[in-house]
């Protein structure tokens, strides 16, 4: 079993549904972080929790640490949000990432 | 926000040549630098750590011979792949982070997309 873990794997919507993307972890962690990547590649970095929720724009990011359950929305979807969503974990202790599998988002128009 | 390149964005080079990717950080001081690697359709993978003026820590079954990285100044890492062949093929995408932007902050390259022939 993963140390992270995020569901759904893939997802398609409508433009303008609520997305909500899941990330589950097994290890006691710092910080949790939120990343976005294009078909490019690229990586962007989203958020980055340790507790409670943020909100960037219409993205909103929460996490429970007793559940050790961390969940991402997306409001008012677009089709630009069209990327992979990636869960990452900082260990406690550690200072690289520990990344989930991703989850693909396709928003049709 | 800070921004982190990496040279070339895409290699192709012949089976048993080296490679060498730079990862730089623009407008921040990078005290760590962490190099992921991506297999397709996997999820990225800790490769190593390395600190300013220190010698890399590798991840488990990483080879710390065949992965050369040097952190030799505050804004630079690179990784050289030695003797690359076909299963080395891969997106190799650095990250750095900063005392002073806070250290679980992590600043991502666009990546490297490496192909062995």
């Amino acid at each position: 079993k993963n140390e992270v873990e995020q569901s759904p794997q893939n997802l398609t919507a409508q433009e303008g549904e609520f997305i909500t993307i899941n990330c589950s972890y097994s290890v006691g962690i710092s910080a949790l972080h939120w990343l976005q990547q294009h078909p490019g590649g690229g990586i962007v970095s989203l958020f980055m929790l340790s507790s409670g929720k943020k909100k960037h724009g219409r993205l909103i990011a929460t996490i429970n640490i007793q559940e050790k359950h961390s969940s991402l929305h997306i409001t008012a979807s677009h089709p630009r949000d069209s990327a992979v969503y990636i869960c990452a974990a900082r260990r406690i202790g550690a200072d690289g990432l520990t990344f989930g599998k991703g989850t693909h988002l396709i928003i049709q128009p | 926000g800070a921004v982190v390149s990496q040279h070339p964005s895409r290699v192709i080079c012949k089976s048993g040549t080296s490679v060498k990717i730079e990862c730089r950080s623009l407008d921040f001081q990078a005290t760590t630098m962490f190099w992921y690697r991506q297999f397709p359709k996997q999820s990225l993978m800790l490769m190593a750590t390395s600190n300013e003026g220190s010698k890399a820590t590798y991840e488990q079954g990483v080879e710390k011979d065949k992965f050369l990285i040097n952190h030799a100044s505050l804004t630079l890492s690179t990784l050289t792949v030695t003797s690359a062949h076909p299963e080395d093929s891969s997106f190799y995408i650095c990250s750095a982070g900063s005392r002073e932007k806070g250290t679980d902050t992590q600043y991502f390259g666009p990546g490297t997309r490496l192909t062995v022939l």
